[in-house]
């Protein structure tokens, strides 16, 4: 069975600050990842993907996450935070056979200004 | 863009009663999925959907039940509500055989008293 860790439960960070959110999963087969991002008070939404290709993948709001197949994790960085940013993100993963998304346990991230 | 629809943002029910939570979406998407959410636990997946009429549990379906009657509404039954299901719960959807990216309502906080 496929499993997220998240080991920071909260990242607090200075505004135009880096951040790295870390995520390492396991599986015994291959796997898709992804990272979902929840604003305060709304849904969940896709906020990048790894399925194939390049393992290096990139949001449109500067966000970008690097699969590293051999220490099986997917860590989210940005180089530069914004208030805006601040949010609860989440680490999941799915078997390439396709089958349920599981999700790590999340991490709030919090931006100070 | 996809809408997913969650009856009701916050709830409050008795311990016994039976709740049921409505979740719709207009896309048309084959695939539904109910998951609670927690704080350090993340997104527990309780029962999804393939199809109308179809369902299959998750991680964790003890004290839920659901029913997909028509194509576009997935319901979460709760038979006796209990304190320990005070949770929110977020529904989502996916076209078939597209896991990679769910859709997912704002959410209904439940609490049970």
């Amino acid at each position: 069975a496929q499993s997220v860790t998240q080991l920071d439960s909260q990242v607090p960070v200075f505004e135009e600050a880096p951040v790295e959110l870390r995520c390492n999963y396991s599986s015994s087969v291959s796997v898709y990842l992804f990272w979902y991002v929840q604003y305060p008070n709304q849904g969940l939404q896709l906020l990048l993907k790894y399925l194939s290709g390049s393992t290096l993948v990139e949001s449109i709001n500067g966000f970008e996450a690097e699969f590293n197949k051999s220490q099986t994790s997917f860590h989210l960085r940005k180089p530069s935070v914004h208030i805006s940013d601040t949010a609860e993100y989440f680490c999941a993963v799915m078997k390439t056979s396709y089958d349920k998304v599981i999700f790590g346990p999340g991490t709030s991230l919090s931006v100070i200004p | 863009d996809v809408k997913v629809t969650q009856s009701s943002r916050y709830l409050v029910k008795r311990t016994g009663e039976k709740v049921f939570l409505e979740c719709v979406q207009d896309m048309d998407h084959e695939n539904m999925f109910w998951y609670r959410q927690d704080p350090g636990l993340g997104l527990r997946l309780i029962y999804f959907s393939y199809d109308v009429k179809m369902k299959e549990k998750g991680d964790i379906p003890e004290g839920y039940s659901v029913s997909r009657e028509k194509k576009e509404r997935f319901s979460l039954i709760l038979e006796s509500a209990s304190t320990n299901q005070t949770s929110m719960y977020l529904c989502a959807s996916t076209p078939r055989r597209r896991y990679e990216k769910l859709f997912f309502g704002s959410g209904t906080q439940l609490s049970v008293l």
